[in-house]
């Protein structure tokens, strides 16, 4: 079936360094892959997403690629702010209508002054 | 447009009682996901209304029913509620019908058992 697998964390990082979280996948054809954030104590948000293979999707200073070929949909940030800290959900939904997302574990991200 | 609601927003029940979330989708979205997330085992899908009709089921027990109505609001209800079923209730909407359609979830329902 499918699968959505992160890097677990915590990751801990300085103001102004450059995050990375990585995210593989396992599906049957081409999904939409979507990275979502979650703030404590609430939802997720959707942060951004790619429909198809070499689409890069952006949003708040994040960036992730859909690499077809190595099934990955990394997430990254050149400058992180405290207000960063969170957790960050990689997430994929097949093309068929009706289908549920497959989500990663989530990887925490704290972001020190 | 205004989001997606949850009500409530936090839960306190015993064992063995029943318990039911509600949710309302974003204007104009007919499609509504629920998911269960816990410390353990991350988030999960529940099941997916469409329409009136359960489209997609999860890998929960019969204790875990929904609904959704005409003007797309759903239901979720737990009976018989255990211990292990204390976690986020999260609901999402979208507009239904493409396959590449993003769903924008709520704040979700906080349920603890006690």
């Amino acid at each position: 079936g499918d699968s959505v697998t992160q890097m677990e964390g915590p990751v801990t990082l300085s103001e102004e360094a450059f995050l990375t979280i990585n995210c593989t996948y396992t599906a049957t054809g081409y999904p939409s892959l979507f990275w979502y954030v979650q703030y404590p104590g609430e939802g997720l948000q959707l942060l951004l997403k790619a429909t198809k293979a070499d689409d890069k999707g952006s949003n708040k200073g994040f960036e992730a690629t859909y690499r077809k070929e190595t099934t990955s949909f990394h997430l990254e940030k050149g400058s992180v702010q405290v207000s960063d800290s969170a957790v960050y959900f990689c997430a994929l939904l097949p093309k068929a209508a009706g289908n549920k997302l497959t989500f990663g574990g989530g990887t925490r991200v704290l972001v020190k002054p | 447009k205004a989001g997606v609601t949850q009500t409530p927003r936090y839960l306190i029940k015993t064992r063995g009682q029943q318990v039911t979330l509600s949710c309302s989708p974003i204007s104009g979205h007919r499609s509504v996901s629920w998911y269960q997330q816990t410390p353990g085992q991350g988030l999960q899908f529940l099941f997916e209304y469409f329409s009136e009709t359960q489209r997609n089921k999860g890998n929960f027990p019969g204790r875990f029913s929904g609904r959704q109505f005409s003007n797309s609001r759903s239901e979720m209800n737990v009976s018989t509620l255990e211990l292990g079923d204390s976690a986020l209730y999260l609901c999402a909407s979208r507009t239904g019908g493409g396959a590449a359609d993003t769903q924008y979830f709520g704040p979700g329902t906080r349920l603890t058992v006690l």
